[in-house]
């Protein structure tokens, strides 16, 4: 267990609605990363979060967006879903914001867009 | 920009054999942080190890080891008498600090899958 609690597990949605995905970092750590894992795309880094401050931005498209919360929990907002939207996404928290500090990675979100 | 290639899409072995996956990073960046990870059927990705840079020191793990080249611009990893629990996607990462934030750059993965 690495401490870093994703929910829900699985979701399934339909075309053009709009999901929540929630991420509890590990206790003491203030970076909170997301990333979309896919078939087609592999894994890509989607943000990175540092103690409620946007710092760094990948391939996320408009469609999604991100925060994170005083408490330090953050969640994922996808909307207008589309079914290439389909992907097991990822948060991963870190204590640092720096790569000399691992990222340790949840269990994954699996989305099913139909 | 960074860039991670693990040339290996998918390995087979049988138990007890020792098994090298390999990963070829790129980057500009003298700073770097490069891992591996493992992914097991259930999903999760598990952390392995992260090395940095300026350490070019070798290291063993229990049955694990990892072999870091500079100079090739390589960062290979090494199980030992595999095993059956050792099945997993293996991934090789490269985070390189911009002074903003981070991110770790992953390799497409490489499936190993060891049989009895």
């Amino acid at each position: 267990d690495s401490g870093v609690t994703q929910t829900p597990k699985h979701l399934i949605t339909a075309t053009g609605q709009r999901v929540t995905l929630r991420c509890s970092p590990r206790s003491g750590d203030l970076s909170v990363y997301w990333y979309q894992q896919s078939l087609d795309q592999g894994l890509q880094f989607l943000i990175h979060y540092y103690n409620g401050e946007e710092r760094a931005k990948g391939n996320i498209l408009e469609r999604f967006s991100a925060q994170q919360f005083p408490d330090l929990h953050s969640e994922l907002n996808l909307s207008s879903l589309e079914l290439g939207d389909s992907a097991l996404y990822f948060c991963a928290s870190s204590v640092g914001i720096g790569g000399n500090t691992e990222a340790f990675f949840g269990q994954g979100t699996r989305l099913t867009v139909v | 920009a960074q860039k991670v290639t693990q040339a290996q899409t998918e390995i087979s072995v049988v138990e007890k054999e020792d098994v090298t996956l390999d990963c070829v990073y790129e980057t500009r960046d003298t700073t770097y942080y490069l891992f591996w990870y493992k992914q097991p059927p259930s999903g999760e990705l598990v952390f392995l190890i992260r090395r940095n840079s300026f350490d070019e020191q070798n290291e063993i793990s229990g049955r694990y080891s990892w072999n870091f080249q500079k100079s090739t611009s390589s960062f290979n990893f090494t199980i030992t008498a595999s095993q059956v629990v050792d099945s997993a996607v293996y991934f090789c990462a490269l985070s390189v600090y911009t002074g903003g934030g981070n991110k770790l750059t992953f390799g497409t993965g490489t499936q190993l899958k060891v049989e009895l």
